[in-house]
Formats: C-alpha cells, sequence, structure tokens
C-alpha cells in the first residue's frame, strides 16, 4: 500500500530559527514528491522534486529529495511566525495526476 | 499560478439533505480533476478522480452513490453530498492540474457541517 509519512507531526519553535521536515514515502511507480504549505484552507504549491540530491529553494525555503533511502527534507531557514502553518508532503505515484499525502507537520512559529 | 475556484466556501445544511459543491479551473482547462477530503487535524484523504466527459474514479471506501461527481466541462466538476449525516461534516477541497503534470492548484475549500 502506498504512504508517505511526515515528521515530526508537530513543532515549535521561535523565530529565527531553522527548522527540518522530513518526510518519507513508499509507493509504487514513483513520479515525483511534493510539498505543500496550508495556513487555513486551500494548500499552497511550495516545491516539486523529481530528482535525487537536486536541492529547489525559494527564499528561505529549500528541499531535497533522495530516491534511494525514499524520503525527502524540507528547510526553513531563519523562521518567522508567517512560516506557521501546516506543511504537508506528498507523492505522486504514477501519472494519473493524483497525489498521497502525509499525515502533515504543524509548525508553530513563536516571536 | 493557476486559479481554482471552489464555491461555496461554508455550507450549514440540516441531515438528510443533499450539497452540492462545484469547482472551476478559471485560466486553464482541466479534463482531470480531484475531490479531497480532510478531517481535523488530519491529511488530505483522496476521494475520486473526476474526469472530464466519463465516470469518476472513486477511491476504496467512498461510495460512489453517496458522494455524485459529475465533471461535464474542462472547467467545472461537481460534488454532490447526497443525504448528507453528521459524519459527512467535513473539510472538502478540489484540485486540478495543468497538461499531465501533477503540480496541482487547489480550490479554496468547502467546510461542510451538517446538523
Amino acid at each position: 500500500e502506498d504512504k508517505v509519512v511526515q515528521s515530526p507531526l508537530s513543532l515549535v519553535v521561535h523565530e529565527g530559527d531553522t527548522v527540518t521536515l522530513n518526510c518519507s514515502y513508499e509507493v509504487t511507480n514513483f513520479r515525483s514528491l511534493l510539498w505543500y504549505k496550508q495556513e487555513k484552507k486551500a494548500p499552497t504549491f511550495l516545491f516539486m522534486l523529481t530528482s535525487s540530491g537536486i536541492e529547489k529553494k525559494s527564499g528561505r525555503l529549500s528541499s531535497i529529495l533522495d530516491k534511494k533511502e525514499l524520503f525527502s527534507i524540507l528547510n526553513i531557514t531563519a523562521t518567522q511566525t508567517g512560516d506557521s502553518a501546516v506543511y504537508l508532503c506528498a507523492v505522486a505515484p504514477g501519472n494519473t495526476g493524483k497525489l498521497i499525502f502525509g499525515q502533515g507537520t504543524t509548525l508553530q512559529v513563536k516571536p | 499560478g493557476a486559479v481554482v475556484s471552489q464555491h461555496p466556501s461554508w455550507v450549514i445544511c440540516k441531515s438528510g439533505t443533499s450539497v452540492k459543491i462545484e469547482c472551476r479551473s478559471l485560466d486553464f482547462q482541466a479534463t482531470t480533476m480531484f475531490w479531497y477530503r480532510q478531517f481535523p487535524k488530519q491529511s488530505l484523504m483522496l476521494m475520486a478522480t473526476s474526469n472530464e466527459g466519463s465516470k469518476a474514479t472513486y477511491e476504496q471506501g467512498v461510495e460512489k452513490d453517496k458522494f455524485l461527481i459529475n465533471h461535464a466541462s474542462l472547467t467545472l466538476s461537481t460534488l454532490t453530498v447526497t443525504s448528507a449525516h453528521p459524519e459527512d461534516s467535513s473539510f472538502y477541497i478540489c484540485s486540478a492540474g495543468q497538461g499531465s503534470g501533477e503540480k496541482l492548484f487547489f480550490g479554496s475549500g468547502t467546510q461542510l457541517s451538517v446538523l
């Protein structure tokens, strides 16, 4: 059965800290791994990773994929209170377009 | 990025009534849309894949007669929760992608509360 597991499930840090969120997966016919940020309603797209070892970066956020060990990490440096959200990892099996989501990591950044 | 519009954003209904939720891709055509459900403090669970012009594909455990999906055009998919009951109360969210990729864009979601 395809599954995506995120850790930790929740995290509380202070502004300026650096955090690393983890995502491991087991899926047949892996196509890509995606990270989303969900604040109140709709998840917003962060990254899509398809190749191992290539870091994707956007401002203070970065992510990398290891297809051999079947995991990805999402790094956030110099965290701000606006980074507080649920971060979702999802994997696309095959080319159906559907996604399998992990449980999410709830990040709270305190001032 | 692409825009996916979902309506209504919030609905309260009585037990036994039906509720229709619309999902529109505003600036692109989507042959496939996806419907997810999210319970509080849980992740998104795929309910079904909506295919334009054909029957939806439901995930295991999702009742197709209860959750009716219609995808009559390339920009609109609807989810109807028939004879809703309190246990159907949840956050329902749709998504659509451009082309054959899986970079999905999500609607704003619909919070359904069944009394």
